[in-house]
């Protein structure tokens, strides 16, 4: 089973600012990365696929990088409604796995 | 516009069995894997069960191996998770999601609440 390593746990930032997330994979996954956000209440949504390809809607502001076993998601400037919670996600083998999550957190 | 609809949860006595629905519009239902994903209260996302397209591949998390089967209806666009042998760490939001590319979570549903609980 691949395990994703998500940090930081937690992210206080302020809106306008840079926010960096990690996923670490316990071994290469090549681009096979996916990024989510969730909201209180919410199911997840689909931000990012392939390590680097945005989902349709998301916001230029979004963006990932990575491949093999380290993986990054920048939000370049956020807004009020980015602070939430991240997820990393596997595809690259059965079974599919999550990161433990990234909450980002208005400070 | 895409659209999962889950239904069936509820509370469940440690060794019953529940199964969920998820209907699906707005899109081929039939040329895409579906996926349950749950999240135990508090608790991240977990991964528990994909079935590709036609329905002749499905794939579990070893939790649920052998507990849990997952179907799907295509003549009536609906996903199923058929749980049985329950246990109180099933206690979850259980969503179903479209796939994209396979096995990624391109879409979710609302999602509906299980708790296993005496």
């Amino acid at each position: 089973e691949t395990v994703l390593t998500q940090s930081p746990a937690t992210l206080s930032l302020s809106p306008g600012e840079r926010a960096t997330l990690s996923c670490r994979a316990s071994q290469s996954i090549s681009s096979y990365l996916a990024w989510y956000q969730q909201k209180p209440g919410q199911a997840p949504r689909l931000l990012i696929f392939d390590a680097s390809n945005r989902a349709t809607g998301i916001p230029a502001r979004f963006s990932g990088s990575g491949s093999g076993t380290d993986f990054t998601l920048t939000i370049s400037s956020l807004e009020p409604e980015d602070f939430a919670v991240y997820y990393c996600q596997q595809r690259s083998n059965w079974p599919l796995t999550f990161g433990g999550g990234t909450k980002v957190e208005n400070k | 516009e895409v659209q999962l609809l889950e239904s069936g949860g509820g509370l469940v006595q440690p060794g019953g069995s529940l199964r969920l629905p998820c209907v699906a519009s707005g899109f081929s239902f039939s040329s895409y894997a579906m996926s349950w994903v749950r999240q135990a209260p508090g608790k991240g996302l977990e991964w528990v069960s994909s079935i590709i397209g036609g329905g002749g591949t499905t794939y579990y998390a070893d939790s649920v191996k052998g507990r849990f089967t997952i179907s799907r209806d295509n003549s009536r666009s609906t996903l199923f998770l058929q749980m049985s042998g329950l246990r109180a760490e099933d206690t979850a939001v259980y969503y179903c999601a479209k796939g994209m590319s396979g096995s990624w979570f391109e879409c979710w549903g609302q999602g509906t609440l299980v708790t296993v609980s005496s």
